[in-house]
């Protein structure tokens, strides 16, 4: 049974760029939340996603999006990268429904220079 | 916004002791739940509690959902290496998925 997984594992990007992130929810699971966690701090919660739309979003500005495919798999784009965007990025599936069971991905190491 | 506190920030215990770490916040949560998060990897989820009083065990783990639902606690016995790493609690609103994280709590395990 394939956990949550996301790509790329780490990734470089200078000021001003734009990144787009991946997961793979766990099989069975139909919902996508992603969170932001600095280093030394806790997930901070960005947005979730299912079917397909975003349903619910923290307090981060528009130059964060997402997508959801029909196939439950989801990205983050990040556009005009801050130095302050750097920090691991993580996916986190769930069931609609039971969406207080949250399991993570390894996340992303978002590096900005 | 909401706020978790998480305490302590940092433990340093000898193998083989008990460890207490508990969380408290401004607001109701329906769901409380830990997680440990080991160097470079997602937090994997320990134990969830969904009713307010409920005592939850998972092996060495014990954890409380409190009375007024604005606090949890984590208990772990009978301390192993392996146990390091940094412990978040996070709780869910009534309304909505969002969960909301505390700070952690760093444990250092002596041998």
């Amino acid at each position: 049974d394939a956990g949550v997984t996301q790509s790329p594992t780490h990734l470089i990007k200078t000021r001003g760029q734009q990144v787009t992130l991946r997961c793979s929810p766990k099989s069975g699971h139909d919902t996508v939340s992603w969170y932001q966690q600095a280093l030394g701090q806790g997930p901070q919660f960005i947005f979730q996603y299912y079917e397909e739309e975003e349903r619910q979003r923290g307090n981060f500005p528009d130059r964060f999006s997402g997508h959801q495919f029909p196939n439950y798999s989801s990205e983050l784009n990040v556009n005009a990268l801050l130095l302050g965007d750097s920090a691991l990025y993580l996916c986190a599936s769930s069931l609609w429904g039971a969406d207080y069971e949250q399991y993570f991905g390894p996340g992303t190491r978002l590096t900005v220079t | 916004g909401q706020q978790l506190n998480q305490s302590p920030q940092s433990m340093f215990i000898q193998e083989g002791e008990d460890v207490s770490m508990n969380c408290t916040s401004s607001s109701i949560f329906n769901t409380w739940l830990w997680y440990k998060q080991d160097p470079g990897e997602g937090p994997v989820l320990l134990i969830a509690l969904y009713k307010a009083g409920e005592l939850t065990s998972n092996g060495r783990l014990t954890a409380q959902f409190g009375i007024t639902r604005k606090d949890s606690f984590l208990n772990i016995s009978a301390s192993i290496p392996s146990d390091v790493g940094i412990y978040f609690c996070a709780g869910k609103e009534t309304s909505g998925s969002r969960l909301t994280f505390g700070e952690g709590t760093q444990l250092t395990v002596n041998p």
